[in-house]
């Protein structure tokens, strides 16, 4: 089976950092995403890693190690327009390029 | 960039009746297409993969006869919800593919907020 598990909900402070963990277990891999979703909005493309290591763009940065089938999202100097879900996706390799998403974390930024 | 428009954005329908989404893959091709559906506070799952002139693959414990796939050219995905039930309310997203993309970015739509009476 295939089983992606992340933190339900993370409140940080305005101007913070804060990594948003995630863990996978899947029949294969062939990438981890990470997408934000606003309340009520499609989700949008955040990052992709497919090797291990750091991938860094902005003020979002996002690492991967494949052998501890680990992830984490880091956002740095948080901003109001930040509060929103995070999801962890995966992509199990197992033909038709599906990708199959956790169940997101809620992330709250205040003041 | 990629953009994928979905159509209705919101759709209220009498219990019994069927419901016909659209998907558009405006800017680019896409041979393959996603529908997922999301109940409030919870993550997107999977219902099927959407295989341009060929079956769509669903889901384990998603009914193909009920939750109706076509994909009939490479800029367009149609999801029709058959005799839909109340339990079937629910935002249904589409996601689609560009085609030769190396890396499996999904392009979203802006998804269908169902809601059935």
């Amino acid at each position: 089976g295939q089983n992606i598990d992340q933190p339900t909900e993370m409140t940080a402070t305005e101007g913070a950092i804060v990594q948003i963990n995630c863990t996978y277990q899947t029949s294969g891999f062939n990438g981890l995403f990470w997408y934000q979703q606003h309340a009520g909005e499609a989700p949008t493309f955040l990052s992709y890693n497919v090797l291990d290591g750091l991938e860094e763009k902005g003020r979002f940065s996002s690492f991967l190690s494949r052998s501890k089938g680990y992830s984490y999202l880091l956002l740095k100097e948080l901003q109001m327009k930040d509060s929103a879900s995070y999801l962890c996706a995966v992509n199990p390799n197992t033909g038709g390029f599906k990708t199959i998403f956790g169940a997101g974390t809620r992330l709250f930024v205040k003041a | 960039g990629a953009v994928v428009s979905q159509h209705p954005s919101w759709v209220i329908c009498k219990s019994g009746t069927s419901v016909k989404i659209e998907c558009r893959s405006l800017d680019f091709q896409a041979t393959t297409m996603f529908w997922y559906r999301q109940f409030p506070k919870q993550s997107l799952m999977l219902m099927a993969t959407s295989n341009e002139g060929s079956k769509a693959t669903y889901e384990q414990g998603v009914e193909k006869d009920k939750f109706l796939i076509n994909h009939a050219s490479l800029t367009l995905s149609t999801l029709t919800v058959t005799s839909a039930h109340p339990e079937d309310s629910s935002f249904y997203i589409c996601s689609a593919r560009r085609q030769g993309s190396g890396a499996n970015v999904l392009t979203f739509g802006a998804g269908s907020r169902l809601t059935v009476l």
